[in-house]
């Protein structure tokens, strides 16, 4: 399966301020996928990120929040801005191989304080 | 509907016991269904997945158990270690969804 790497791995924020979180694979993809997991909680898609295009964001979640970046076919970037503690939550990168399901990266685990 | 409902949300078993969760589901297009386990600090690795075509999957200690008409499938973990103490969840999407629906997860602890 392929190998996903996330930065950072863990953060501690003040309000207000933004963090970016990158994902990085090992092989080329046509989709990379991001998901939050709240403390405790399962795992809720926030976007898809297609390489050359804007990302399509699920229900609750918006680009002004969330800003992607996807510049090429093995990396990709999630921001969260403006932070308050209500962002304090795992943020997972994942992609999709064909025939080999869906792949993890081990998650940003963001505090906001 | 998208949902997919799990149980149990946790789960304690003897060492050497069978762990059994339970997910169902409403969307008849799904026709993937994979588990992943989850160890505190990390990502979700998928662990075993089944397609429709068959009733029963299985890997080493874990069976994956699918039962169409009733909308259902199930994680089964034959001689259940310490070692698999861990989050379950079970997760469901369809060819050209492209998207994973995640149950609520299971917390699994297999006492020594």
């Amino acid at each position: 399966s392929a190998v996903i790497s996330q930065k950072p791995s863990r953060d501690i924020c003040q309000r207000g301020t933004s963090l970016t979180i990158q994902c990085q694979v090992d092989s080329q993809v046509t989709m990379m996928f991001w998901y939050r997991q709240q403390p405790g909680q399962s795992l809720t898609l926030i976007a898809t990120a297609n390489q050359g295009s804007e990302a399509t964001y699920e229900s609750g979640f918006v680009i002004d929040k969330f800003p992607i970046s996807r510049p090429n076919l093995t990396f990709s970037t999630l921001t969260v801005s403006n932070m308050s503690p209500e962002d304090s939550s795992i943020y997972l990168c994942s992609v999709e191989r064909q025939g080999k399901g869906y792949t993890f990266g081990s998650g940003t685990r963001l505090t906001v304080v | 509907q998208q949902q997919v409902k799990q149980s149990p949300q946790s789960l304690i078993v003897q060492k050497g016991g069978i762990s059994i969760i339970n997910c169902a589901y409403e969307n008849t297009a799904f026709d993937y269904f994979p588990w992943y386990q989850q160890f505190p600090g990390k990502g979700p690795a998928l662990l075993i997945a089944i397609r429709p075509d068959v009733s029963e999957k299985k890997e080493g200690r874990f069976t994956i158990s699918f039962n169409k008409s009733a909308k259902q499938f199930s994680l089964h973990i034959m001689d259940s270690q310490p070692g698999d103490s861990a989050t379950y969840f079970c997760a469901a999407s369809y060819t050209g969804f492209q998207k994973l629906v995640f149950g609520t997860g299971t917390r699994l602890l297999v006492s020594p």
